[in-house]
């Protein structure tokens, strides 16, 4: 079984910081997705980013990019010039490639930007 | 935004009532989700679908029940609510298998219900 794994249940970032949120992983499989998800207060749970595994290069859209590191099973996620609008919960995913297969959610943390 | 409608939004209503929350997606996706998340907590699978008349129990043991009739209709039932269903509950849908991003689940608003 995937276990997927937030340390940090929030944080805090002045605007037009930069803030990087972590997540570590647990899997044997080799093939493999992983997600970033925001959920802002009240608001409609969005995809941020996703990775492949077998990609070595970061993904990256637009002020979100990740840091996968394979062999540590990390997933870190960066926000570059943090907005207020970027204050929100953010859930780290597992999904193991094949046909139906389920993700698996970290337990998320909570990210306040100040103004 | 993606195409996927949950209604009502927000639920009160008193224990023993049965209630049906309403989950519809206009993308055609054959693969839909059924998650409970209760305030500032993880998800966790209650119910997945991965076609019509197809479904099966999460990972999470709930006492609600699903039905897919239609493609893009995915409906939660609870026939006698308890105040320990007092929670929110996401839908999500993705694309079949050999379909782009059919990795990808796209949610639903939520429907935050309450049993008094």
């Amino acid at each position: 079984a995937q276990t997927v794994t937030q340390s940090q249940p929030e944080m805090s970032v002045q605007e037009a910081e930069t803030v990087t949120l972590s997540c570590t992983y647990d899997t044997s499989e080799n093939n493999y997705y992983l997600f970033w998800y925001k959920q802002p207060p009240s608001r409609q749970m969005i995809l941020v980013i996703r990775q492949e595994a077998y990609k070595q290069q970061n993904a990256t859209e637009n002020r979100f990019s990740v840091n996968f590191q394979k062999a540590a099973k990390s997933f870190s996620l960066k926000i570059s010039d943090s907005q207020l609008g970027d204050t929100a919960m953010y859930f780290c995913a597992f999904m193991k490639s094949g046909a139906n297969s389920k993700l698996t959610f970290g337990k998320g943390i909570t990210l306040s930007v100040r103004p | 935004e993606a195409d996927i409608y949950q209604t009502p939004r927000y639920l009160v209503i008193g224990t023993g009532k049965k209630i049906t929350l309403e989950c519809s997606q206009t993308m055609g996706h054959d693969k839909m989700y059924w998650y409970q998340q209760d305030p500032g907590m993880e998800l966790h699978l209650i119910h997945y679908s991965y076609g019509v008349n197809s479904t099966e129990k999460g990972d999470l043991s709930s006492e609600s029940t699903v039905s897919r009739i239609r493609t893009e209709h995915f409906p939660l039932t609870l026939e006698s609510a308890r105040p320990s269903h007092t929670s929110q509950y996401l839908c999500a849908s993705s694309e079949s298998v050999g379909k782009p991003s059919q990795d990808t689940q796209y949610f639903g608003p939520g429907t935050r219900l309450t049993v008094l």
